[in-house]
């Protein structure tokens, strides 16, 4: 597809539960970026992945969440024993390298945790 | 100090009218500039680069003053559908390389 891809495009949850949420970024971009976003509220850094670079992980709220992508195709974010406060958007960006343009965003997946 | 600012609004304007939002950044280093628009429940969707020079776009004009380090948005005839939240992005090379995100200014183009 043309865009960045995110599945699902809605979870809802019982707490406690592990839930994994899948980004296909626009093809040949190699930097990938996780956002979340509370509702009425702005863009909050998650994590960000550059090529085989290390990725940055300054965003992670805590180590129940984590996130892979294996060189520069689909990324997962994992949350472990979802809590209510993890409810929100969570955003998936790509852009052509770093700092190279914008960032295309997905769709996003709207998790709730009940 | 945040590192980049906005002016939450919302900017209530009536149709037609025009509209200005500015942004302000604090890393003079910050390299490049971007406008985005995010609708209720959506997305941000890239409206605009900023360009040193200004550039323009339909009723969209975004102009760069790096001497006092701020990004400005302006919006001609305003329409309905212009109502959204303006996000300014700011992308930095302290320590790491970020996208900077702005809060939003919340807009409302009035009937």
């Amino acid at each position: 597809g043309a865009g960045v891809s995110q599945s699902p495009s809605n979870k809802v949850t019982e707490k406690g539960k592990d839930v994994e949420l899948r980004c296909d970024p626009i093809s040949g971009h190699t930097a990938l970026y996780w956002y979340r976003q509370r509702l009425g509220q702005g863009l909050e850094f998650l994590i960000y992945f550059q090529g085989n670079s290390a990725p940055d992980k300054s965003g992670l709220p805590s180590d129940r969440f984590s996130a892979e992508r294996t060189g520069e195709s689909v990324s997962t974010l994992t949350i472990q024993r979802t809590q209510q406060e993890d409810s929100a958007v969570y955003l998936c960006a790509s852009s052509l390298d770093r700092g190279m343009g914008p960032q295309h965003f997905g769709d996003g997946t709207r998790l709730s945790i009940l | 100090r945040k590192e980049v600012e906005q002016d939450p609004g919302p900017f209530n304007v009536p149709e037609g009218a025009t509209v200005a939002f500015n942004c302000t950044y604090s890393n003079s280093a910050s390299q490049s500039f971007f406008w985005y628009r995010q609708d209720c429940r959506k997305e941000p969707k890239l409206l605009m680069s900023v360009y040193s020079s200004g550039n323009e776009d339909g009723r969209f004009t975004a102009q760069l003053n790096r001497a006092s380090q701020y990004i400005s948005l302006l919006i001609r005839d305003s329409k309905l559908s212009d109502s959204a939240t303006y996000l300014c992005v700011v992308t930095t090379t302290s320590g790491t390389y970020k996208y900077i995100f702005g809060t939003g200014t919340r807009l409302k183009v009035l009937a």
